[in-house]
């Protein structure tokens, strides 16, 4: 059974740094791009950082949101993916999902996402 | 950054009701869209990709169609289980997603 966990979320002030992780079984993960994708309360899907797979070169992109304030990464060994979000903001208050895609069925750019963890929480205020 | 708009926003149906959900692009996204279902608190699922191929395990009573642009997502028969948002999402030019249609129980 495919499954995917996030961590690591909680309370932050404005401008400090946080670490979400993404912990999955189930699958080859290596075979997998990862994602995240944020939600704020009461509101609809916003997607936040990719990597790709081994195979397509482990290349990452960033929402433009978020670049260069959150750096996602992938530790294959131990089947975990990661979102190193830095100079938080409040507007970064919001559920943080990860999500899986298959390459199979990728654009050249990006993937439809079809499993998903239940989300962490992340709150930023002072 | 493609916009992607979906009509209505809500949407009061009673089960057994066949259900049509729409969602523009502000540019073309060839068939690459997608859609999922949210019920309050969990996480989304993957419904459709490709604009109109079920993913693992969704019942045939959900259908996609569009290309381009416009797109649309079918319930043929709404059950109890369907009530929920639902989102569409391109994957053409990076990843956008719509602003979601809420489904609710007339």
């Amino acid at each position: 059974e495919v499954q995917l966990v996030e961590s690591g979320g909680g309370l932050v002030q404005p401008g400090r740094s946080l670490r979400l992780s993404c912990i999955t079984s189930g699958f080859t993960f290596g075979d997998y791009g990862m994602s995240w994708v944020r939600q704020a309360p009461g509101k609809g899907l916003e997607w936040v950082s990719y990597i790709r797979a081994k195979a397509y070169g482990w290349t990452p992109d960033h929402a433009a949101s978020v670049k260069g304030r959150f750096t996602i990464s992938r530790d294959d060994s131990k089947s975990i993916a990661y979102l190193q979000m830095n100079s938080l903001r409040t507007e970064d208050t919001a559920v943080y999902f990860c999500a899986r895609s298959d390459h199979r069925y990728c654009s050249s750019i990006s993937c439809p996402l079809d499993y998903w963890g239940r989300g962490t929480p992340v709150t930023v205020s002072s | 950054e493609i916009v992607m708009t979906q009509s209505p926003a809500t949407l009061s149906v009673s089960p057994g009701e066949r259900v049509t959900l729409s969602c523009r692009a502000s540019q073309s996204v060839n068939n690459n869209l997608a859609w999922y279902q949210q019920k309050p608190g969990q996480a989304p699922s993957l419904l459709i990709y490709g604009a109109s191929t079920r993913a693992t395990g969704i019942p045939v009573r959900f259908s996609g169609s569009g290309s381009g642009t416009e797109f649309t997502l079918t319930i043929s028969s709404l059950q109890s289980e369907d009530f929920a948002v639902y989102y569409c999402q391109q994957y053409n030019d990076w990843t956008t997603f719509g602003q979601g249609t809420k489904v609710e129980i007339k």
